[in-house]
């Protein structure tokens, strides 16, 4: 059965500090991993990554795969309130006709 | 302005009452999606459809249903027959589901029952 698991479910920190959010996966096939932020409700795209060890970025958030050991993470530096959010990890897989396959989330809380 | 627009917002289901939860796009995407989130909980799949006129259940689909009349429309009825209907639904879309699926997503209904 496929399965993505993400750790920690939750996270407490202060402005400032960076932090490592993982997602491992076991799944038929592998074809893709993307990272989603939701804050209050709608989902919004982060990344989507393919290919080992190549690192997406955007601002203070990147995420690298590693499909050797069936991981990705999500760094986020110097974290800011807005910050605050659950993100989720999901993957596509060939075993799930293409569709995605969603770990718990993680939720951060940011402390000013 | 493109999106996905979920309505309504805030639902409430009398016992024995069939919901519809609604779901439009202007995206032009062919793929619609349709998400139960609970408390805690990542995101499970109820029903998908990837062109009009089809549908494949889920890992959820007890207790709903679905229809793809129109490219931009994928409504979601919630019946009787699910019994623990309290939650947060979501609806998605995306270009067909394939190698790279971005699904893109509403807004959300939360579902309770009165």
């Amino acid at each position: 059965e496929d399965k993505v698991v993400q750790s920690p479910l939750s996270l407490v920190v202060h402005e400032g500090d960076t932090v490592t959010l993982n997602c491992s996966y076991e799944v038929t096939n592998f074809r893709s991993l993307l990272w989603y932020k939701q804050e209050k409700k709608a989902p919004t795209f982060l990344f989507m990554l393919t290919s080992s060890g190549i690192e997406k970025k955007s601002g203070r958030l990147s995420s690298i795969l590693d499909k050797k050991e069936l991981f990705s993470i999500l760094n986020i530096t110097a974290t800011q309130t807005g910050d605050s959010a659950v993100y989720l990890c999901a993957v596509v897989s060939g075993g799930s006709q293409g569709n995605l396959i969603f770990g718990k989330g993680t939720k951060l809380s940011v402390k000013p | 302005d493109g999106g996905i627009t979920q309505s309504p917002k805030y639902l409430f289901r009398k016992e024995g009452q069939n919901v519809t939860l609604s779901c439009e796009q202007n995206l032009n995407h062919d793929a619609m999606y349709w998400y139960r989130q609970d408390p805690g909980q990542g995101l499970r799949l109820i029903y998908y459809s990837q062109i009009v006129n089809d549908f494949q259940k889920g890992d959820i689909a007890e207790g709903y249903s679905v229809s793809r009349e129109k490219k931009e429309s994928f409504p979601l009825t919630v019946t009787s027959a699910q019994k623990n209907p309290t939650a947060f639904y979501l609806c998605a879309s995306s270009i067909p589901a394939g190698q790279k699926n971005i699904q893109y997503f509403g807004a959300g209904t939360r579902l309770s029952v009165l």
